[in-house]
């Protein structure tokens, strides 16, 4: 029961350069997606979301890009920084629901 | 910034065993939740809890467990009867609002033997 995908377990970056983190949902019932982010041995930090009513959302470093037509969305970070090395996890809930249903995680790293 | 807080930080127990996981949600939340995460395996809804009682629950929520805010602060998580799959990671959460941006503890790591 994937209904929330991030098909890369990880993902590589130079310092500086912008990181692209995608997720892929198959529920059309979500309308609302979070990205958090996740360091080893605490729990995840919310980043950033975006309502489906909206195609982007933006937050200093962080854009957030919703395609509802392809049931895609991507989390942009730029510049990448050292500190941004974590799993981000993406995450979707339903309209009256109270859960988030998470993706498996993308590992970052961020290379100095 | 406030935050949530958990503990223990790891808990081992004998598989049958009750054990009982405690949060201390920020304190003008009204939401909380629990989630947990078996190790490699993506994070999973357990329960949400508004206005002292289950809003929602989740298929793993079964009767072995029970959520209780059994005075103004604390959250719990009971598992009645452990077993050996109940092994994860555990994360209270809360949130001022409906699923909007929820805030996560530490985690409890729950080793059932």
């Amino acid at each position: 029961d994937q209904q929330v995908k991030q098909n890369s377990p990880s993902l590589s970056v130079q310092e500086g350069r912008i990181s692209i983190l995608n997720c892929d949902y198959t529920n059309s019932m979500f309308d609302y997606f979070l990205w958090y982010k996740k360091y080893p041995a605490e729990g995840p930090t919310f980043l950033i979301s975006i309502s489906s009513i909206k195609d982007k959302n933006e937050d200093g470093r962080f854009t957030v890009f919703l395609n509802k037509s392809a049931k895609h969305l991507s989390l942009h970070i730029v510049p990448s920084q050292p500190g941004d090395s974590a799993v981000y996890f993406c995450a979707a809930s339903k309209a009256g629901s109270y859960q988030l249903t998470f993706g498996k995680g993308t590992k970052l790293s961020v290379i100095p | 910034e406030p935050e949530v807080t958990q503990t223990p930080s790891h808990q081992v127990t004998q598989m049958g065993q009750e054990v009982i996981l405690r949060c201390v949600p920020i304190s003008n939340h009204l939401y909380f939740y629990w989630y947990r995460q078996i190790l490699g395996q993506k994070v999973e809804f357990l329960v949400s809890f508004y206005n002292n009682e289950i809003s929602e629950k989740s298929e793993i929520f079964d009767d072995q467990f029970s959520v209780e805010r059994p005075d103004g602060s604390n959250f719990t998580l009971k598992i009645r009867s452990t077993k050996l799959e109940d092994s994860a990671m555990y994360f209270c959460a809360s949130s001022p609002r409906q699923v909007v941006k929820l805030f996560f503890g530490s985690g409890t790591q729950l080793s059932v033997l």
